[in-house]
């Protein structure tokens, strides 16, 4: 079956470390990925899209990787803060019916000051 | 919040009762969605629309129905909530579509609605 994993479990780390965040995938062939931004109580908030022929793209201290062969992307946050604290979301085109999104349950990030 | 509102914000009702939730867009854009989120679920979506009255189902659109009259409205429907409808929805919108492998559909968010079925 089809389906987008991201890390369960929660993610702590230090301020001003990197954070990585995985988006595996299985069974679809997506022409590109999405990341998102949630905070407690608010809608998702769009970050970056990487496309399929992009290895890599990047928006001030984010940095997101796209894997088609391993169906893996890596979302980084360079030099984290506390502000960056919130649950973060992979989605992906489905194959076949480019308008619809499926999304991950998400990875929750706390950096602790 | 790009322009994307949702009313009610918060609607506790009762299990039989029809609820009507409202998004409403200041962008002009043609695609518009429908998501329910719950824990252990994520976003699933429920109806979208690519253009006036236009629209298409989702994954779990049993038990809801939408209509989109005018760009800047997409109305969702319960017609007899129940309990396992009680969630956080979500509107979105789209300048794209997604049609095809360069038409990229990065979706905007309104604030959500949180609906309590007793």
């Amino acid at each position: 079956s089809q389906k987008i994993e991201q890390n369960s479990e929660a993610l702590n780390i230090q301020e001003g470390k990197t954070a990585t965040l995985t988006c595996n995938y299985t069974n679809y062939s997506p022409a590109y990925l999405q990341w998102y931004r949630q905070d407690p109580g608010r809608g998702p908030v769009f970050l970056l899209l990487i496309r399929e022929n992009e290895k890599e793209k990047r928006k001030e201290r984010l940095k997101v990787t796209f894997d088609t062969t391993l169906k893996q992307s890596l979302f980084h946050i360079t030099a984290s803060q506390p502000a960056d604290s919130a649950t973060y979301l992979c989605a992906l085109n489905t194959s076949g019916n480019n308008r619809k999104l499926i999304w991950g349950l998400g990875t929750s990030l706390a950096v602790n000051p | 919040d790009a322009g994307i509102t949702q009313s009610p914000r918060h609607k506790v009702t009762e299990t039989g009762t029809p609820v009507t939730l409202r998004c409403h867009q200041t962008e002009n854009h043609r695609y518009m969605y429908w998501y329910r989120q719950d824990p252990g679920h994520g976003l699933r979506l429920i109806h979208y629309s690519y253009g006036v009255k236009d629209t298409d189902k989702g994954e779990v659109s049993d038990g809801y129905s939408v209509s989109r009259s005018k760009t800047e409205d997409f109305l969702l429907t319960l017609e007899s909530a129940t309990s396992s409808q009680t969630s956080v929805y979500f509107c979105a919108i789209s300048e794209r579509g997604g049609t095809s492998r360069t038409s990229y559909n990065e979706q905007f968010f309104g604030p959500g609605t949180r609906l309590t079925v007793l």
